[in-house]
């Protein structure tokens, strides 16, 4: 149980283009969602917490007219990179959480490598 | 949330226990750890969790001393697909803050 798909794996495009990468949880109903980029040989870095029905919550730094974030269903969050540009290339990882219990562990996607040309 | 500090890499032998520590000296009694492990490549992986007692599940064991300000993972028999980034993480229990802040981990090898 408790499986996060995380949809594409892979995306390569040219600069200036917008890419949505989706985050489901497949057997669970995931009230809050997080979305994390990761750059080659460093540690997960939390971008935004999403959250089902209302709107995201950015950290600090992170440009939220950059980052779009929907979280329109129990099940579904997606992440748009607007006009990406080749410093937007990372690995983006979605984690979600099953609601109602506020100690269980989050449950990762096996996130998206974004290239931008 | 408390920091955590890891060694930064581990060697291990195939088929031996791996046990990897975790120093949170400030946690607070509200604080659960939680352990992680990042295969090249991929999403983190959620290994296990405790407040105060010891815990064990199909993949792991984990101990925590009694004044919780610090935890070893024990992998009881490492295999050469548990070569990863291990990383211990702390968080208020039943906050609504769920948010996971993610160290640099310990990267362990495990060598046949």
């Amino acid at each position: 149980g408790a499986v996060v798909s995380q949809h594409p794996s892979w995306v390569i495009c040219k600069s200036g283009t917008s890419v949505k990468i989706e985050c489901r949880s497949l057997d669970f109903q995931a009230t809050t969602m997080f979305w994390y980029r990761q750059f080659p040989k460093q540690s997960l870095m939390l971008m935004a917490t999403s959250n089902e029905g209302s709107k995201a919550t950015y950290e600090q730094g992170v440009e939220k007219d950059k980052f779009l974030i929907n979280h329109a269903s129990l099940t579904l969050s997606t992440l748009t990179v607007t006009s990406a540009h080749p410093e937007d290339s990372s690995f983006y990882i979605c984690s979600a959480r099953e609601a109602g219990y506020s100690n269980q562990p989050q449950h990762f996607g096996d996130g998206t490598r974004l290239s931008i040309l | 949330d408390a920091k955590t500090t890891q060694p930064p890499s581990m060697d291990c032998a195939e088929g031996r226990a791996a046990n990897l520590p975790c120093n949170h000296s400030t946690i607070s009694g509200n604080e659960y750890v939680y352990w992680y492990r990042q295969i090249h490549s991929q999403g983190p992986q959620y290994i296990i969790h405790g407040l105060k007692n010891n815990e064990t599940n199909e993949m792991a064991s984990l101990i925590i001393t009694e004044d919780r300000k610090s935890s070893t993972l024990i992998l009881p028999h490492a295999t050469l697909r548990d070569t990863a980034v291990y990383y211990c993480i702390v968080r208020v229990a039943g906050s609504n803050d769920y948010k996971l802040s993610f160290g640099a981990g310990t990267t362990v090898t495990v060598r046949a």
